[in-house]
């Protein structure tokens, strides 16, 4: 069964880190572009960063550039997000989403998604 | 960025109903666009990819079409496990951009 869980999330103050973690299984993971998207409570949804199969290429949402940080370890199968420098704005439920084509990154959509991690920015 | 106007934002309609949602863009996207059905509390679930393209396992009264800049979902004859939220999604390029939602709700 192909299946994304993500980790990591938690209360944390403004100004500090936290890291996501998605594991992957159940796919030839470093075929499948992967990206990360959030839900603010109550709003809609908004991409935040992706990455390649490979991880060669990074993508980021101009909202986060220079401060979160999308990689992958095929290795492990795992995807992560080290975010810096969090604000109340980034407060989130973080979603991991798998690429729908195999060597197509994001281009077809994503067709499976982890559970969530919540992220709460407060002091 | 490419902006992304989804329309109705909400609508109500009873089981049976044909429902129709509205996605356009503010550049042409070709037909790299994706939607995407979320329930309460749940992740996001890909219905249609390429714009017009029925993903595996989600049912054929889910239908989608368009090109450039104007995309439309369909909803042949809406069941109870179809109220939920409903969103477009430009894949033509970074950053990726979402439609601002279309709740769908029951009458």
């Amino acid at each position: 069964e192909v299946q994304l869980l993500e980790s990591g999330g938690g209360i944390v103050q403004p100004g500090g880190s936290l890291r996501l973690s998605c594991a992957a299984s159940g796919f030839t993971f470093n075929t499948y572009g992967m990206i990360w998207v959030r839900q603010a409570p109550g709003k809609g949804l908004e991409w935040v960063s992706g990455v390649s199969g490979g991880g060669g290429n990074t993508y980021y949402a101009d909202s986060v550039q220079g401060r979160f940080t999308i990689s992958r370890d095929n290795s492990k199968n795992m995807l992560y997000l080290q975010m810096n420098s969090l604000r109340a704005e980034d407060t989130a439920v973080y979603y991991c989403g798998k690429g729908s084509v195999e060597g197509y990154d994001y281009y077809y959509g994503m067709d499976v998604w982890g559970q969530g991690t919540a992220v709460k920015v407060s002091s | 960025d490419i902006q992304m106007t989804q329309s109705p934002s909400s609508l109500s309609a009873s089981v049976g109903d044909r429902v129709t949602i509205t996605c356009r863009t503010s550049q042409n996207i070709r037909t790299y666009l994706n939607w995407y059905q979320q329930r309460p509390g749940k992740a996001p679930k890909l219905l249609i990819y390429a714009a017009s393209s029925l993903q595996s396992g989600v049912p054929s009264r889910f239908s989608g079409s368009g090109s450039a800049t104007d995309f439309t979902l369909t909803i042949r004859s809406l069941q109870p496990e179809d109220f939920a939220t409903y969103y477009c999604q430009q894949s033509y390029g970074t950053p990726l951009t979402f439609g601002g939602g279309t709740r769908v709700e029951i009458q």
